[in-house]
This record gives structure tokens, sequence and C-alpha cells, in this order.
């Protein structure tokens, strides 16, 4: 099955833990974005890779790291300088000038 | 700077009927449009999408209207079942933004029976 997958589903973090969330496509999509959402909330963007080897940083990239290393991997990392990391994180990969598909999310919680 | 926003945070329909979602949006240089569903605990999934050379686009029981006078984008969705009930999300782009979308803060859609 082609798709976008992000692992795990749940993860709980003790404070001052790095913790790295997975997010795989199969798509061959050339970009790859991290998001993440409040509750009740719209969609913010972190990092995004619009090619292989090459990230920028979104609206709210403080306290987060990602690494673009194969076309399929975009894994993000939430670092301990990420004060109030707890919330539901969204991968998202697009083929060039069309819309973007969404992975099942990853709902972090800090303990 | 350019937003996208929304009309309503929550709309409560009888099941049945047809609803329709408003979303407003600044940058008159948007070109491409799309329209999320995302249910609770889930990645937002596409219903939709239209250009800006186009004032309508129909799908199934969805159809998207696009007023580039007013900058305005509006989702109706025929028949509204209790399976429609979700958070709804607008997102526009530019031509010259690539792949980079700006998404709208998003309307609750419950559908009572």
């Amino acid at each position: 099955d082609g798709g976008i997958t992000q692992s795990p589903k749940y993860l709980f973090r003790k404070e001052g833990q790095n913790v790295t969330l997975s997010c795989e496509q199969n798509l061959n999509h050339d970009a790859m974005y991290w998001y993440r959402q409040d509750p009740g909330q719209g969609l913010r963007l972190i990092y995004y890779s619009q090619i292989v080897n090459d990230f920028q940083k979104g609206d709210i990239a403080e306290g987060y790291s990602v690494s673009r290393e194969k076309k399929e991997s975009f894994p993000l990392t939430v670092t301990s300088a990420q004060k109030n990391p707890t919330a539901f994180y969204l991968c998202a990969s697009s083929p060039r000038g069309l819309e973007q598909f969404f992975g099942p999310g990853t709902r972090l919680t800090v303990l | 700077g350019e937003s996208v926003g929304l009309h309503l945070p929550t709309l409560s329909v009888q099941e049945g009927d047809n609803s329709i979602i408003n979303c407003a949006y600044s940058n008159s240089a948007s070109d491409y449009f799309i329209w999320y569903k995302q249910e609770s605990g889930k990645g937002p999934q596409f219903i939709i999408d239209i250009r800006s050379n186009m004032d309508k686009r129909q799908g199934q029981r969805v159809t998207v209207l696009l007023n580039k006078t007013v900058k305005h984008l509006s989702l109706q969705i025929a028949a509204t079942q209790p399976g429609d009930s979700a958070v709804y999300f607008c997102a526009e782009t530019t031509n010259n933004a690539g792949n980079m979308l700006t998404f709208g803060g998003g309307t609750r859609l419950m559908v009572k029976p």
C-alpha cells in the first residue's frame, strides 16, 4: 500500500528528554512537512523539506530539529529546548505543485 | 501578513440538511485552494480542490465555490450525514510558493441525528 506512516501513534516524554517522531512515505514525493496541532487549533508549520539533504524552518521551529537523509524519511526530534511540546504532530508529503497528503499523526504528551 | 481564516468556528446542522462552510483569504495572488476534513485523532484528508481559473467545482456530495472578487471560498456538503462530522480546514497557496500551504483555523461541523 502506498501512503504516509507515522510512529509511534502515542508518545510520552519526561521533561528534559529528547524524543524522535518517525515519518515515512513510499509515494515518491519530493517534499515533506511537519506540523504541530494544539487542541481546537489549526496547523502550524515546524519544518519542511523540498528535496533530500535540504530543509527549511517553518513558523515554529524553535526547540525542534529534523533531517532528510533519504527521500522517503523525514524524522522530527523534539528537544528539551521545546518548553511546551504536548501536542498532535502531523507529517505530510507532496509531489511538486499538488496537494499535501497527511499521515495519521503522533500524539506527544509530556509527563 | 497574509492569512486564511474562517468565519464560523462551529457549525451544527441536522442530518439530511445541506452544510455550508466558509473561508476568507487575504492573499489576492492565491491561485490554488484545498479543503481538508479532519476526524478526531486523525490526520487531515483531502476533500476537494479548486484553481483560481474556476469559480465552482463539484465532487461527490461536495461543491467548492470560489469568489475571487471578495476573496471567499466555501464548501457545500449536500445531504449531510453523521460521518461528515469533523473539522474542516481550507488551505491556499500561490504559484511562487511551491508546495507551501497556508491553513485556516478550521470549522467544526456537528451533525445532529
